[in-house]
């Protein structure tokens, strides 16, 4: 069965500090899909990263940074100086190729302080 | 570009009553999906409409929810009757499906459902 787990349920940090949110999977398919989503007060999901099962380079994008490693069915996401405007609820999910549907695992709450 | 809408944003019900909740997805998206989030768990999938069709529905709880999709557009979501654990928030979703499984799915604000 495909799974997806995020040990971290509630995180708090200050400001400027470095933050990295666990995420680990499990799926028997070869071909799947990673996503990561952040969920503000708002209440919308807001996409933030795809990575595809053959594509194991990490990637960063400004603060943010993912690191994708098959070998221990892990997509972890490091937030570098962390800001207050980073405080939203972040949820790590897997996609079926086959199926189209996201399994998404029960989300990490982050509060950065000020 | 309008995003995805849903509405209503909250409804509170008494156990028993029906429960229409609606989704507009982004123009020209073909897929459309539902899911929902009872309170601190997973996001979980109920269903997925290609245009008007539905794609899989093995995410639905029970027969006392119906998805219709009338015309590919806007969807709705009926809770009859309601009961207490249907109480979550229901998130809509749709993609333009170019992409499979690959595709970006973008997510509305949700409808906070609460069934007393």
């Amino acid at each position: 069965a495909q799974k997806v787990t995020q040990a971290q349920t509630e995180i708090s940090v200050v400001e400027k500090e470095d933050v990295t949110l666990d995420c680990v999977y499990e799926t028997r398919d070869t071909t799947y899909y990673l996503f990561w989503y952040k969920q503000p007060p708002s209440g919308e999901l807001v996409f933030l990263i795809r990575r595809n099962s053959f594509d194991e380079q990490n990637e960063i994008s400004g603060r943010y940074s993912w690191n994708f490693q098959k070998s221990t069915s892990s997509f972890n996401f490091t937030i570098t100086a962390s800001q207050v405007v980073d405080s939203a609820v972040y949820f790590c999910a897997l996609n079926d190729y086959n199926t189209d549907k996201l399994i998404f695992g029960t989300g990490t709450r982050l509060q950065v302080f000020p | 570009e309008a995003g995805v809408t849903q509405f209503p944003s909250h409804s509170v019900i008494e156990k028993g009553q029906t429960v229409t909740l609606r989704c507009d997805p982004i123009s020209g998206h073909d897929n459309l999906y539902w899911y929902r989030r009872v309170m601190g768990k997973e996001i979980k999938f109920l269903l997925h409409f290609v245009k008007e069709s539905k794609q899989d529905e093995s995410g639905m709880p029970n027969n006392r929810f119906l998805a219709e999709r009338t015309g590919g557009t806007y969807s709705t979501l009926k809770v009859q009757p309601a009961e207490l654990e249907d109480s979550g928030v229901y998130f809509c979703a749709s993609s333009q499906g170019v992409l499979g499984g690959a595709d970006e799915q973008f997510f509305g604000p949700g409808t906070r459902l609460t069934v007393l």
